[in-house]
């Protein structure tokens, strides 16, 4: 069974631009979470969709979004780059929530110059 | 307001040790309590969880302690080893709410 897949593995934006992540969750999946891991806040969570609607959202700008699609694949967006969004963005996937077993993939590493 | 607090930062431990890392919870409605291990370049992979009604759960080498009225839970590696070097996150979540802890860097010395 294949793993969560995230693309692309590196990327490098300047300030002002935009910025979309991929995630193809394992199949059978449904829910998505997507994390944002830096060293000074460490790892924190983002949103999590399910069925192609955001169910939760962490406390991060709406400067941050994403979406769904019906195949359960996920895509992330965020607009208006700053230099503190460079992070390792992680995408997670399970089978109905948050709280069961998460498989997450390796990420996409984002710098913003 | 931090919701989870990890300790120590980082930790040596000697190979064939115990390795013990603390976190702490403010919420008494969290209901999941997973530790995640992260090496470098990778997306931390599921060690073991617990859920509140469970006050130790075993799992190999791992094990986690729960003490619901402190509102603390700790991993234990027995027998470490030094492929057990690593990062570890605890973390707590809440309905549809993930917090993690600030982490813990292992590092077992052969």
């Amino acid at each position: 069974k294949a793993g969560v897949t995230q693309t692309p593995r590196y990327l490098i934006k300047t300030r002002g631009q935009q910025v979309t992540l991929s995630c193809s969750p394992i199949s059978g999946h449904r829910s998505v979470s997507w994390y944002q891991q830096t060293p000074g806040q460490g790892l924190q969570f983002l949103f999590e969709y399910f069925s192609e609607t955001q169910r939760n959202k962490g406390n991060f700008p709406g400067r941050f979004s994403g979406r769904q699609f019906s195949n359960s694949r996920s895509e992330m967006n965020v607009s208006t780059l700053e230099l503190g969004d460079s992070a390792l963005y992680l995408c997670a996937s399970s089978l109905l929530t948050l709280n069961e077993k998460l498989f997450f993939g390796s990420g996409t590493q984002l710098s913003v110059l | 307001q931090q919701q989870v607090k990890q300790s120590p930062q980082s930790l040596i431990v000697q190979k064939g040790g115990i390795s013990i890392i603390n976190c702490a919870y403010e919420n008494t409605a969290f209901d999941y309590f997973p530790w995640y291990q992260q090496f470098p370049g990778k997306g931390p992979a599921l060690l073991i969880a617990i859920r509140p009604d469970v006050s130790e759960k075993k799992e190999g080498r791992f094990t986690i302690s729960f003490n619901k009225s402190a509102k603390q839970f700790s991993l234990h590696i027995m027998d470490s080893q030094p492929g057990d070097s690593a990062t570890y996150f605890c973390a707590a979540i809440m309905g549809n709410q993930f917090y993690f802890g600030t982490g813990t860097s292992l590092t077992v010395i052969p």
